[in-house]
């Protein structure tokens, strides 16, 4: 069945360091991905998404790039925040067998983030 | 405030008691999700509903019983719980198919019902 691998958290950083999550998947055909955060006392929020191979997601300084060859998704940012201390998921989503995909998500086991001043 | 909304918050039941976990989105989708989120471990999915019918049980319990009774509301009806189902209920809702363009797949979560079984 699908799977989403991520790697073991958590991960401690200074302010205005490099962030690197990574995110590992296993899926039929080409499904979609997505990494969500999740803040203190909230539920999960949709960070950033790709479709398909190659594809480039991004918001809020985070990017991750759809790689079929290395079936990755690596979760990036160039300068981080206190604001950005969160648990961050990996997730994707398969394709149904019309070749459509659905809302039925497999997580990652997240990776707990927490950025110091 | 996301446009789900889920109550209670929190909730504290002993394992004889019978209690509801309620969902509400007003986003307009078709399609809502129970998930489960335990310390240490990936969301598991419990339930899907599409257009009020459920099309997915990933093998829950019967002591967790899913009600949909229109597009916008989700129920999950706890009873007779063990410890080991203490955990976050996360409710998730989502427009789907082919209508559904770019805000395919992309699931809007709720705040989520924080439960914990003595």
């Amino acid at each position: 069945g699908d799977s989403v691998t991520q790697m073991e958290g958590p991960v401690t950083l200074s302010e205005e360091a490099f962030l690197t999550i990574n995110c590992t998947y296993t899926a039929t055909g080409y499904p979609s991905l997505f990494w969500y955060v999740q803040y203190p006392g909230e539920g999960l929020q949709l960070l950033l998404k790709a479709t398909k191979a190659d594809d480039k997601g991004s918001n809020k300084g985070f990017e991750a790039t759809y790689r079929k060859e290395t079936t990755s998704f690596h979760l990036e940012k160039g300068s981080v925040q206190v604001s950005d201390s969160a648990v961050y998921f990996c997730a994707l989503s398969p394709l149904n067998a019309g070749g459509t995909s659905y809302g039925k998500l497999t997580f990652g086991q997240g990776t707990i983030l927490t950025v110091h001043p | 405030e996301t446009g789900v909304t889920q109550t209670p918050r929190h909730l504290v039941m002993g394992m004889t008691n019978k209690k509801s976990l309620k969902c509400e989105q007003h986003l307009g989708h078709n399609a809502m999700y129970w998930y489960k989120q335990s310390a240490k471990k990936p969301l598991e999915l419990m339930f899907v509903y599409n257009f009020k019918e459920q099309t997915e049980n990933n093998s829950v319990p019967s002591r967790f019983s899913p009600e949909c009774p229109n597009s916008s509301h989700l129920f999950l009806h706890l009873h007779t719980l063990q410890p080991e189902d203490s955990a976050l209920y996360l409710c998730a809702s989502s427009q789907d198919g082919l209508e559904a363009g770019k805000s395919a797949n992309v699931l809007t979560f709720g705040a989520g019902s924080r439960l914990t079984v003595l």
